[in-house]
């Protein structure tokens, strides 16, 4: 299995909603990342998980909340977000060590708008 | 910290023909060279990648040039089809790190 979900797949929300999205992989990947995106442009780093922890936080407002459970699942919660966060927001993870410990593999993204 | 440029924006071929999407990095410590290509709608796919200690890797259609030198690494695709048109992006990377540091980004249209 070398694919990396998300669900859902579209996210309609309010301002004041909180929601989540989810994240799985099962390539016994240990580090696991999220990412924004938007329209024309690259991925936007938001957050790293190495081996469960959170190694980095690209001074992500805190309305964006992750979550690893576990070393195969990565949440995003949300909450009280404003319309400039719509984007795609994309998951992806990698084998954290090795020769290719850091090739990256994404998801399909998440397509949050907030109206 | 890096800086990566990609160039063009935007490229047109007709189907057959070859295309190659340019990029440059700043940071002489990368050493990870990872190129993506992103259909409509879809997330980003691992096409091909290089690392520091080889200058080319080929992979049927596909090969990516490295010149360390230069600090500069390239994508080839030959013979494009139709299915090759996408936005394509590069990054650079270090070995050990986490961080990937993307280019702006490759439309590129095949025109049967």
């Amino acid at each position: 299995d070398t694919e990396v979900t998300q669900t859902p797949k579209h996210l309609v929300m309010g301002m004041t909603n909180k929601k989540s999205l989810k994240c799985e992989q099962h390539m016994g990947h240990r580090a696991m990342y999220w990412y924004k995106q938007k329209a024309k442009k690259p991925p936007e780093l938001m957050f790293v998980y190495s081996y469960e922890k959170l190694s980095i936080n690209e001074s992500v407002p805190s309305r964006f909340s992750p979550e690893c459970p576990n070393s195969s699942l990565l949440n995003l919660h949300l909450h009280a977000l404003q319309p400039e966060d719509s984007a795609l927001y994309l998951c992806a993870s990698s084998q954290e060590s090795g020769p290719v410990g850091n090739e990256q593999f994404f998801g399909p993204g998440t397509r949050l708008t907030v109206l | 910290g890096e800086n990566v440029e990609q160039h063009p924006s935007t490229l047109s071929v007709q189907e057959g023909d070859s295309a190659v999407i340019k990029c440059t990095y700043s940071d002489s410590a990368s050493n990870y060279f990872p190129w993506y290509k992103q259909e409509l709608g879809k997330g980003p796919q691992l096409i091909i990648d290089i690392r520091s200690n080889v200058g080319e890797k080929k992979d049927q259609r596909i090969a990516v040039t490295l010149n360390k030198t230069a600090k500069h690494f390239s994508l080839h695709i030959t013979e494009t089809q139709p299915e090759d048109s996408a936005v394509y992006f590069c990054a650079a990377s270090k070995n050990t790190g986490n961080q990937f540091y993307f280019g702006t980004g490759t439309s590129l249209t095949v025109i049967p």
